[in-house]
């Protein structure tokens, strides 16, 4: 069974870039989360997708925007890097998107801007 | 509005020693509640869930907690720290019923390990 998968590993980007974040579910697994760590916090909720639908949103504004594929795969982006945007990035997936639901997580993207 | 607070940015034991990792939720409804442990330059593994099923859960690595609703506690114990338990661990909490699994996240609490 293969787990969470995340590319890339680490990103730099300037302020005022896009960027895109890759996100693999493990297997089996329909509902995908998006998280925002930065340095020395606890990850914040970014939004969650279930069955290629957003399902969900935390408090962050519309430049972060992302899919998810009809093989579960999703992708992040953002719009107009911020330096407060530097961050690890985690994506985890769920067997449905209940509030009980355990969530894996992938090992993160390290994205820093300049 | 539910939240977690960990207190304690910073734990330090002996290797051998009970550990203690404590955490408080808020929550207006019955919550979901989960430790998270993260190693360095890693994702978040879980250790152990609450689901109403039983208070006292039992989870990966020796770990174990305890749900009080009296206390609105859910900390984190071992009896027997071992080197290779340093890390960073994250209390967090999600909604019974919610249709999304949001989970929030406390600040967490690194453990380190004195041998």
């Amino acid at each position: 069974e293969t787990g969470v998968t995340q590319s890339p590993t680490h990103l730099i980007k300037t302020r005022g870039q896009q960027v895109t974040l890759r996100c693999s579910s493990q297997s089996g697994h329909n509902t995908v989360s998006w998280y925002q760590q930065a340095l020395g916090q606890g990850p914040q909720f970014i939004f969650q997708y279930y069955r290629e639908e957003e399902n969900g949103r935390g408090n962050f504004p519309p430049r972060f925007s992302g899919l998810q594929f009809p093989n579960y795969s999703s992708e992040l982006n953002v719009n107009a890097l911020e330096l407060d945007d530097s961050a690890l990035y985690l994506c985890a997936s769920s067997f449905g998107s209940g509030g009980g639901d355990t969530q894996y997580f992938g090992p993160g993207t390290r994205l820093t801007v300049l | 509005a539910q939240s977690v607070t960990q207190l304690g940015s910073h734990v330090s034991v002996s290797e051998g020693a009970l550990v203690l990792l404590r955490c408080n939720y808020s929550s207006s409804v019955p919550p979901y509640l989960f430790w998270y442990v993260q190693y360095p330059n890693q994702g978040l593994q879980l250790l152990l869930k609450y689901t109403s099923a039983a208070t006292l859960v039992k989870g990966i690595n020796g770990f174990e907690a305890e749900f009080k609703k009296s206390e609105t506690s859910f900390h984190l114990t071992k009896p027997s720290a071992h080197m290779s338990d340093a890390a960073e661990y994250f209390c967090a909490v999600s909604l019974l019923g919610s249709s999304a699994s949001k989970i929030i996240f406390g600040s967490g609490t690194r453990l380190s390990i004195r041998p």
